[in-house]
């Protein structure tokens, strides 16, 4: 139980277009999702946390102009990415909670190259 | 603002074993412990929410200090399987959780 799929699994893209990632729990209903960025031999850096229904709330220094997250449902949420430049190049992984539980488990994750 | 792990590397041969820590300088709600290999998402390994809890599935084990502040993953008699990177996750309400820097565990035949 528990699982967490992301698509695509890899997208690669020119500078200036916008890439959507979406973040489904398969098994569950998730009222709480999350976005993390990850770059290479880093941690995971928390970038929004969605819940179902409402507006993201996204950490300092996130542009949410740039990062629109839709959480539209239970099951999935969606992170876009507008008008990609090389530095958003990054490893990006959704979590989702049970909804009252404190585990997140997470997607796959999602690699972004801008060219 | 993030926890800090300790070591930042480590290797072993199978079968012995390895202490990576977690500390903040503030008491948490919960530490959670993953394991993430090189392209892949985190693996969820444990939760700890008490203080003073002590758990664990297989040879890894966790420890949760009692005025919850610092937490232990322990991995016994090591496997080639656990190499990867583990990370704590820490929680001071909310729900979000801040990862540490990250321990790159390798175990060697």
């Amino acid at each position: 139980g528990a699982v967490v799929s992301q698509h695509p699994s890899w997208v690669i893209c020119k500078s200036g277009t916008s890439v959507k990632i979406e973040c489904r729990s398969l098994d569950f209903q998730a009222t709480t999702m999350f976005w993390y960025r990850q770059f290479p031999k880093q941690s995971l850096m928390l970038m929004a946390t969605s819940n179902e229904g409402s507006k993201a709330t996204y950490e300092q220094g996130v542009e949410k102009d740039k990062f629109l997250i839709n959480h539209a449902s239970l099951t999935l949420s969606t992170l876009t990415v507008t008008s990609a430049h090389p530095e958003d190049s990054s490893f990006y992984i959704c979590s989702a909670a049970l909804g009252g539980a404190d585990t997140q488990y997470f997607g796959p994750g999602t690699r972004l190259t801008v060219l | 603002q993030q926890p800090v792990q300790s070591p930042q590397a480590v290797i072993l041969r199978e079968g012995e074993d390895a202490v990576i820590n977690c500390s903040s300088s503030k008491a948490l709600y919960s530490v959670h412990w993953y394991r993430q290999k090189h392209g892949e998402a985190p693996v969820f390994l444990m939760i700890l929410l008490k203080g003073g809890e002590q758990k664990g599935h297989d040879k890894i084990s966790a420890s949760f200090n009692e005025k919850k502040q610092q937490s232990s993953l322990y991995l016994t008699a090591s496997q080639l399987s656990y190499s990867g990177t583990y990370f704590c996750g820490t929680e001071i309400g909310g729900r979000q959780l801040t990862f540490g820097s990250g321990t790159q565990l390798t175990v060697l035949p």
